[in-house]
């Protein structure tokens, strides 16, 4: 089965601070995924990645950046935390185009 | 970004009833996946439809395809308590890139 690990269950930061939140999959596949979730809004994409080195901005690209060296690394950046980036933030990779993602168990963000 | 129209958004039912929830879209789907997330877990991936009309089945739980391309729906028979979650629905489009997902099913399963 794939895997795919997120670092940090739960993180407190503080407004300001760089947050890097990282994820890791190991079954080698090209496409990752951000998302963040929360409660009525469903799961909205923040950026995904088919490649190494390579990103596409997702609905809600705002105030967050990606980094992508390794294939089975992807790195979700916030450069500034802030109050509105509390949530619940989902990685998520797939195979292919067709087929569906296999999701981390999360990392729940709180910004004070 | 597109999002899917899930319905009921939350469902309180008694253990062994059945459940139905469905998902609608003002775009054509090629495919549909139904996910459930426990509480403090991510989502999961319990069925995954490729064509119009498919009807699959997991266990107790049966999904279909609707005919139409932009609806599918979920049911859940003889539900026990570890069915409580949120079930989430998702879609691709044939010219897409990324999967849309619904808004969630809350189901809660009273003993």
């Amino acid at each position: 089965d794939v895997k795919v690990t997120q670092s940090s269950r739960y993180l407190v930061k503080r407004t300001g601070e760089k947050v890097f939140l990282e994820c890791v999959q190991d079954m080698d596949h090209e496409n990752m995924f951000w998302y963040r979730q929360d409660p009525g809004l469903g799961l909205r994409l923040i950026y995904f990645s088919y490649d190494v080195k390579m990103k596409e901005k997702g609905d809600i690209p705002e105030g967050y950046s990606v980094s992508r060296e390794k294939k089975e690394r992807f790195s979700l950046i916030l450069e500034s935390a802030s109050t509105n980036q509390t949530s619940m933030y989902l990685c998520a990779s797939r195979e292919s185009q067709v087929h569906g993602y296999t999701f981390g168990s999360g990392t729940r963000l709180t910004v004070v | 970004g597109q999002q899917l129209n899930q319905s009921p958004q939350s469902m309180f039912i008694q253990e062994g009833e059945d459940v139905s929830m469905n998902c609608t879209s003002s775009s054509i789907f090629n495919t549909w996946l139904w996910y459930k997330q426990d509480p403090g877990e991510g989502p999961v991936l319990l069925i995954a439809l490729y064509k119009a009309g498919e009807l699959t089945s997991n266990g107790r739980l049966t999904a279909q395809f609707g005919i139409t391309r932009k609806d599918s729906f979920l049911n859940i028979s003889a539900s026990i308590p570890s069915d409580v979650g949120i079930y989430f629905c998702a879609g691709l489009a044939n010219t897409g890139n990324q999967f849309y997902f619904g808004t969630g099913t809350s189901l809660t399963v009273i003993p």
